[in-house]
C-alpha cells in the first residue's frame, strides 16, 4: 500500500529556513497538501496543491515537489511555528486519504 | 467564517458503536459544493482518514475502516454524523470533523473530541 515517509523531527534556530520533506512513490502524480499542529490543538492546512497558501498564511511557508518528494519550506522560522507537520495526499490506487506520519519541528 | 464543532459521548463500551455529531455554523452544508469528512488522531499519534461525505449523502471511506463506518448528513439541521460500530480500545482517539476541498485537503477542521473505548 501507499506510503508517505516523514522525517520523524526537524529542528533550526529562529530566522533560519526549516525544511520538511515528504516522500512518495511517484508523489509527483499526486496532488500533496500540508498541515500544521500546534500542541493541543487541531491542524490547520497550511499549503495546499503543493504551493498555494490559504488566505491568513504567511509568505514564509511554502511547498514545492520534484521527483518522489514534497517539501514544506519555511523561512525564517519563529518560535511560534513549533509544531507538527503533516503531509497528505489521495492514493486513486487504494481510494483512501493519505496522510504522512508527522514532522516535530524544533525551534531551538 | 466557517466553523465546525463536534459533539459526542466521551466513553464508549468495547463492541459498542461510537456515535458522533458534527455541527457546521454560519455557512449551509446544503448550499455549499463541498465534501465532509472525519478524520482521527490516537493519543501521542499521527492523523487517521475515515471518511467522507457529500450533502447529498454521496460517501467514500477508508478502506481499513469500511465494514464499521457509517457517514451520514443532515442538512436541514447543518449537521454530518459518524458511526463506528464494534469498537475497541485501538479507536480510542481525537476525532475531528473537517470541510474537504476539492482536491481531498481539509479546512477547516474543528477542535475535536475526545472519545475513549474502555469498560
Amino acid at each position: 500500500s501507499y506510503v508517505l515517509t516523514q522525517p520523524p523531527s526537524v529542528s533550526v534556530a529562529p530566522g533560519q529556513t526549516a525544511m520538511i520533506t515528504c516522500g512518495g512513490n511517484n508523489i509527483g502524480s499526486k496532488s500533496v497538501h500540508w498541515y500544521q499542529q500546534k500542541p493541543g490543538q487541531a491542524p490547520v492546512l497550511v499549503i495546499y496543491f503543493e504551493s498555494d497558501r490559504p488566505s491568513g498564511i504567511p509568505e514564509r511557508f511554502s511547498g514545492s515537489k520534484s521527483g518522489n518528494t514534497a517539501t514544506l519550506t519555511i523561512s525564517r522560522v519563529e518560535a511560534g511555528d513549533e509544531a507538527d507537520y503533516y503531509c497528505q495526499v489521495w492514493d486513486s490506487s487504494s481510494a483512501r486519504v493519505l496522510f504522512g506520519g508527522g514532522t516535530k519541528l524544533t525551534v531551538l | 467564517q466557517l466553523q465546525l464543532r463536534e459533539s459526542g459521548p466521551g466513553l464508549v463500551k468495547p463492541s459498542e458503536t461510537l456515535s458522533l455529531t458534527c455541527t457546521v455554523s454560519t455557512d449551509s452544508i446544503r448550499n455549499s459544493p463541498y465534501y465532509w469528512g472525519w478524520i482521527r488522531q490516537p493519543p501521542g499519534k499521527g492523523l487517521e482518514w475515515i471518511g467522507s461525505i457529500y450533502y447529498s449523502g454521496s460517501t467514500y471511506y477508508n478502506p481499513s475502516l469500511k465494514s464499521r463506518v457509517t457517514i451520514s448528513v443532515d442538512t436541514s439541521k447543518n449537521q454530518f454524523f459518524l458511526k463506528l460500530s464494534s469498537v475497541t480500545a485501538s479507536d480510542t482517539a481525537l476525532y475531528y470533523c473537517a470541510r474537504r476541498g476539492s482536491s481531498d485537503w481539509f479546512d477547516p477542521w474543528g477542535q475535536g473530541t475526545l472519545v475513549t473505548v474502555s469498560s
